[in-house]
């Protein structure tokens, strides 16, 4: 079972800031199926990213998603006061588990 | 927009036993793949069932398989997951979600205390 590390625990930025995120995949992911999340406080998760690098239609553009092997990233260009909030990665394919990281929080600093 | 409401939380005992419900609106439900993820207060998301359009394919996380099951009725626009023998670290908020794997959209998720 791949086991997924984030990075940072917690990420402390001032808007207008760029912000990367890492996720670190224990063993080498061959396909394209890893996902990024975002939930805000007292919210459900919602769908930013898949396939690595796919933005759901509506999420801005100033999120994207990168990375390969063991190696992904999630990068906010630009943070928005409404990006305050934790971002958890997954990896998923044709059969579970599909595994989640532990998350990273992104706070006002 | 797709609408996800789930019910059927609440405390029951070590032992015990609930039944989910997840009200599907606003998309065609028997088209998709259905999901349970959960999410212990102040933990990450765990993903825990998932079950196939026409309810042909079930699969499960190992720590709820033959304590858990999903179904669902297409008639009705839900999703079900009925829990068995439930333990403490079964408590979390349970999230109803559309997709296989990578859910586009979630449900407002309904809490489950497992507590004496």
């Amino acid at each position: 079972e791949i086991v997924l590390t984030q990075s940072p625990g917690t990420l402390s930025l001032s808007p207008g800031e760029r912000a990367t995120l890492s996720c670190r995949a224990s063993q080498s992911i061959t396909s394209k199926f890893f996902a990024w999340y975002q939930q805000r406080p007292g919210q459900a998760p919602r769908l930013l990213i898949y396939d690595t690098s796919t933005r759901v239609t509506g999420i801005p553009d100033r999120f994207s998603g990168s990375g390969s092997g063991t190696d992904f990233t999630l990068t906010i260009s630009r943070l928005e006061p409404e990006d305050f909030a934790v971002y958890y990665c997954q990896h998923y394919g044709t059969s579970p588990p599909f595994t989640f990281g532990p998350g990273t929080k992104v706070d006002i600093k | 927009e797709v609408q996800l409401v789930e019910s059927g939380g609440g405390l029951v005992q070590p032992g015990g036993s609930l039944r989910l419900s997840c009200a599907a609106s606003r998309f065609t439900f028997s088209s998709y793949w259905m999901s349970w993820v959960r999410q212990a207060p102040g933990k990450g998301l765990e993903w825990v069932a998932n079950i196939k359009q026409d309810g042909s394919e079930k699969s499960y996380v190992d720590s709820v398989k033959g304590r858990f099951t999903i179904s669902r009725d297409n008639a009705k626009n839900s999703l079900y997951l009925q829990m068995n023998s439930l333990r403490a670290e079964d408590t979390a908020v349970y999230y109803c979600a559309r997709g296989h794997s990578a859910p586009d959209y979630w449900g407002q998720g309904t809490l489950v205390t497992v507590s004496s």
